[in-house]
């Protein structure tokens, strides 16, 4: 059974400072994994999409790292915002040509002033 | 631009009424059309999936059911509603074979 796991649930750091969220997958065979960010009562918005054979990607503050090898992926958040605050969506596709999406349940960002 | 709408943004109804939730679609001709799910502590659950007018895949067996009766409207509806139907719905859009899923702004749905 495709199941996509984040960590931590929930995370709350100071404002200013850095943070890293995790992405464990068992999505077969991969598309391309995304991050989404969703902020309360409203819909996901994209951050970072990657291909089997992409590494790392920018989004602003927000990079992205994929290990296809390890089936793992990491969102680091730089210099972090009060408006970071939201849940933090990873995202697998497993099938390129329907969109059938693995969703894992989300972290929980709270950035305190 | 390309742009979702869904309506409306909230809703309570009681158990056993029925359910019309649309979606619209603006900017783009010939999309695949998504309903998700997302309940609380949950991950979103994808309900049904078009790729045309009046193609409609269910994903999930449930009360629920969509259709699509113009390129660029999507509708989940039920006949009578659950109390394990609350929940947030997400209507989503892709071009074929894009690879990237836009989401719309939501439905807040309650039973009592």
């Amino acid at each position: 059974k495709n199941q996509v796991e984040q960590s931590p649930q929930s995370l709350i750091i100071l404002e200013g400072k850095n943070c890293t969220l995790q992405c464990n997958y068992t999505v077969s065979p991969f598309s391309n994994l995304r991050w989404y960010k969703q902020d309360t009562g409203r819909g996901p918005v994209s951050l970072t999409i990657m291909t089997f054979s992409e590494n790392t990607k920018s989004n602003g503050r927000y990079t992205a790292t994929l290990d296809a090898d390890t089936k793992q992926s990491s969102l680091h958040i730089t210099a972090s915002q009060l408006s970071d605050s939201a849940s933090y969506i990873c995202v697998v596709s497993d099938d390129f040509g329907n969109e059938k999406l693995t969703f894992g349940t989300g972290t929980r960002l709270t950035i305190i002033p | 631009s390309q742009t979702i709408h869904q309506w409306p943004a909230t809703l309570v109804q009681p158990v056993g009424s029925p359910l019309s939730l649309e979606c619209t679609v603006e900017g783009t001709s010939n999309p695949n059309l998504y309903w998700y799910r997302q309940a609380a502590g949950r991950g979103l659950q994808l309900l049904f999936y078009s790729v045309g007018i009046g193609q409609i895949s269910s994903e999930v067996p449930q009360n629920l059911s969509a259709s699509r009766p113009q390129d660029r409207q999507f509708i989940l509806s039920s006949k009578k509603l659950l109390l394990s139907d609350s929940g947030f719905y997400l209507c989503a859009r892709s071009l074929s074979g894009s690879g990237e899923q836009f989401f719309g702004p939501g439905t807040r749905l309650t039973v009592l």
